[in-house]
């Protein structure tokens, strides 16, 4: 069955500092990833996503994440972490069928 | 704007009072979809929609209903409501459902069920 683990339920790194969030997946095929975010009080708002091609996929607020089929992998990246990136992350897959399969969240706190 | 609008925001009841959480979407998209979220479970999906008079269960549907009459809206039904369903929900929406396109979603309801 699919399935999305992100192993890290709590997250701390100081401000400047990089960051790598984890992400494993379970899917037949190549499956369609996607890194969401959602702040305190908000809907989930789209970083990034991967369907086919370079693996290692660029999204918004400077984030990136890179596929590795090998280990069944897409974790997401970003080098210099500012105080405005703590919130809930969750990582997702897809199928043909619409349904998105969601991990746990990570949740990232940053310190000054 | 393109959005998905979810209503209410919050809502608190009591068991067993019958509750409609309103979706509606302006992409004209196909796909709809309802999610709940709860911690340390992430989200997961009570019931999807295809397209118009087309729907069926995602993973977690007791206790749930929904209809899909126009294309725009998919309202979530709470016939009787328990505790067991307070939650975070929310409403999302995609072109199609075997689009690679990813989902929008709506701002979410928080519904507690005294």
């Amino acid at each position: 069955a699919q399935s999305v683990t992100q192993p890290d339920i709590h997250i701390t790194v100081s401000e400047g500092a990089s960051l790598e969030l984890r992400c494993n997946y379970s899917y037949g095929a190549t499956p369609y990833l996607f890194w969401y975010v959602q702040s305190p009080g908000q809907g989930l708002q789209l970083l990034l996503k991967y369907f086919s091609g370079d693996t290692l996929v660029q999204g918004i607020k400077g984030f990136e994440a890179e596929f590795k089929r090998s280990q069944s992998s897409f974790n997401l990246r970003k080098p210099s972490v500012h105080w405005s990136d703590a919130a809930e992350y969750f990582c997702a897959s897809s199928g043909n069928t619409g349904k998105l399969i969601f991990g746990q969240g990570t949740t990232l706190q940053v310190k000054p | 704007e393109a959005q998905v609008t979810q209503n209410p925001r919050y809502l608190i009841t009591v068991t067993g009072k019958k509750l409609t959480v309103t979706c509606s979407q302006n992409m004209n998209h196909e796909y709809m979809s309802w999610y709940r979220q709860d911690p340390g479970l992430g989200l997961r999906q009570i019931y999807y929609s295809m397209n118009v008079e087309v729907t069926d269960k995602g993973d977690v549907p007791e206790g749930y209903k929904v209809s899909r009459k126009e294309k725009r809206n998919f309202p979530l039904i709470l016939e009787s409501p328990s505790p067991n369903q307070t939650s975070l929900y929310f409403c999302a929406s995609k072109v199609r459902g075997n689009s690679n396109q990813p989902q929008h979603f709506g701002d979410g309801t928080r519904l507690s069920i005294l």
